[in-house]
């Protein structure tokens, strides 16, 4: 069964541009979760979606937003970048996203904002 | 602030030697779950323990937990240059107001020197 995977891999974008990043779970996994890490503020949870709703946010301004598709596929979308936000996206999916639920994580897409 | 803090936050040993890493949280949880990253690579999911369990068992990994301590910890044993990498517990909150929002700790990384 393939993975959790991310694309795109790397990504170099400008201050001020907007960038989307996407997520693709295991098949047959329904919930997606994004995390932000950073060498300062480490691991941190930016949101989840379970068939196309997101049922919960981290503490991030609204330019960080998301979405899921009806196949589960995730999308996450940053706008007017900062260089803070030059960080490691995580993205992990489990079945249900219920309580107990291994989560498991793609290889990430490494944002650098110049 | 983060839920869960790892202690030692570096540790280094010979091959062979085991090594173990600590977790400690602050609030109840339904679950505690053990990562492993590579380089800033993603997260590989090593083993997941429930808050009734009082320890599990995964190859050369024991990962026991102490719900009345709120503390975690990670037993390598037979420890491998391989196993060189940065070691994170990740905590889901029992009141989380949603579904796997898990909470990360700051990670012990753990040098295995052959």
């Amino acid at each position: 069964k393939a993975g959790v995977t991310q694309t795109p891999r790397y990504l170099i974008k400008t201050r001020g541009q907007q960038v989307t990043l996407s997520c693709s779970p295991i098949s047959g996994h329904r919930s997606v979760s994004w995390y932000q890490q950073t060498p300062g503020q480490g691991l941190q949870f930016l949101f989840e979606y379970f068939s196309e709703t997101q049922r919960n946010k981290g503490n991030f301004p609204g330019r960080f937003s998301g979405r899921q598709f009806s196949n589960s596929r995730s999308e996450m979308n940053v706008s007017t970048l900062e260089l803070g936000d030059s960080a490691l996206y995580l993205c992990a999916s489990s079945v249900e996203g219920g309580r107990g639920s291994e989560a498991f994580f793609g290889q990430g897409t490494r944002l650098t904002v110049v | 602030s983060q839920q869960g803090e790892e202690d030692p936050q570096a540790l280094s040993i010979q091959e062979g030697e085991n090594a173990t890493m600590n977790c400690s949280y602050k609030t109840s949880i339904n679950n505690l779950q053990w990562y492993r990253q590579n380089s800033g690579r993603g997260l590989v999911h090593l083993i997941l323990i429930r808050s009734n369990e009082r320890e599990k068992h995964s190859g050369r990994l024991r990962v026991t937990l102490d719900t009345s301590k709120k503390s975690s910890s990670l037993l390598i044993t037979a420890s491998r240059a391989a196993d060189t990498a940065s070691y994170f517990c990740a905590t889901d909150l029992l009141f989380s107001g949603g579904y796997n929002k898990l909470i990360f700790g700051a990670g012990t990384r753990l040098a295995v020197h052959p």
